[in-house]
C-alpha cells in the first residue's frame, strides 16, 4: 500500500541553524501539506502546496519557513534559522485530487532544537 | 477557525460505548476524523462530506449535521486498540486547509 515517507525520523540541531525536512508524498497525489505538533498538543497546519506553489499557509509559517518540490517526488520544509520553540514533531501529508480529500500522514520527523 | 471537540478526555472499560463531538462556528464543507496513538502519526478514520451520508466501518461510525455545523464520532463496544487521541479536522470550503481540533484522549481499560 502506498505511503508517505519522511526523513530523517529525528533531527537534532543547534539554535540558529538551518534544517531541511524531507518528505516523499504518495506518487499520484496532488496536494501536499506540512503540519507541526508540539509534544502533547494538537496538530497544527503550517502550509499546503499545490501545482508547485503554496496554496495556503498559517501564521506559524513565517519568513523562516519555506517549502519546495525540487523534483517530481520530494517535498521539503526548510527552517532557515531554528529557534527553541521550533522543537516539535513535523508531519508531512498528501491528498489526492481535491484539497478536501482525505490526507495521509507520514511518520513524522522529530525536530529538537538545542 | 479551529473546531471545538468534547469531551477533552474519556476513560472507558472494554465493551463500553463513547461519543466524541466536534463543532464549528463556521459552515462546514467536510469533517475528517483521525486517531493518533502516542508517538505515531495521525491515521485517517473517515471523512464526511457536506450532503453525504453517515459513514462507518466496523464499530466506529460518524455523523455530520450540516445545519448545526457538528459532527459526532461513535465508538461502540470499545476495544483496547481504540485507545488514542481522536482529532477532528474541518474544512470550510473546497480549497481551504484542514484545521484540527485539540483532540479527545480516549483510554480503554480492561
Amino acid at each position: 500500500e502506498p505511503e508517505v515517507t519522511q526523513t530523517p525520523s529525528h533531527q537534532v540541531t543547534q539554535m540558529g541553524q538551518e534544517v531541511i525536512l524531507r518528505c516523499v508524498p504518495i506518487s499520484n497525489h496532488l496536494y501536499f501539506y506540512w503540519y507541526r505538533q508540539i509534544l502533547g498538543q494538537k496538530v497544527e497546519f503550517l502550509v499546503s502546496f499545490y501545482n508547485n506553489e503554496i496554496s495556503e499557509k498559517s501564521e506559524i509559517f513565517d519568513d523562516q519557513f519555506s517549502v519546495e518540490r525540487p523534483d517530481g517526488s520530494n517535498f521539503t520544509l526548510k527552517i532557515r534559522s531554528t529557534k527553541l520553540e521550533d522543537s516539535a514533531m513535523y508531519f508531512c501529508a498528501s491528498s489526492g485530487t481535491r484539497a478536501a480529500d482525505e490526507q495521509f500522514f507520514g511518520p513524522g520527523t522529530r525536530l529538537t532544537v538545542l | 477557525q479551529q473546531p471545538v471537540q468534547s469531551p477533552q478526555a474519556v476513560i472507558l472499560r472494554e465493551g463500553e460505548d463513547a461519543v466524541i463531538n466536534c463543532s464549528s462556528s463556521k459552515a462546514l464543507y467536510s469533517v475528517h476524523w483521525y486517531r493518533q496513538k502516542h508517538g505515531e502519526a495521525p491515521v485517517f478514520l473517515m471523512i464526511l462530506l457536506k450532503g453525504g451520508e453517515q459513514k462507518g466501518h466496523d464499530k466506529i461510525s460518524a455523523s455530520f449535521n450540516e445545519k448545526k455545523q457538528q459532527s459526532s464520532l461513535y465508538l461502540t463496544a470499545s476495544q483496547l486498540s481504540y485507545s488514542g487521541t481522536y482529532f477532528c479536522g474541518t474544512v470550510n470550503s473546497g480549497n481551504t486547509p484542514l484545521v484540527f481540533g485539540k483532540g479527545t484522549r480516549l483510554s480503554v481499560i480492561a
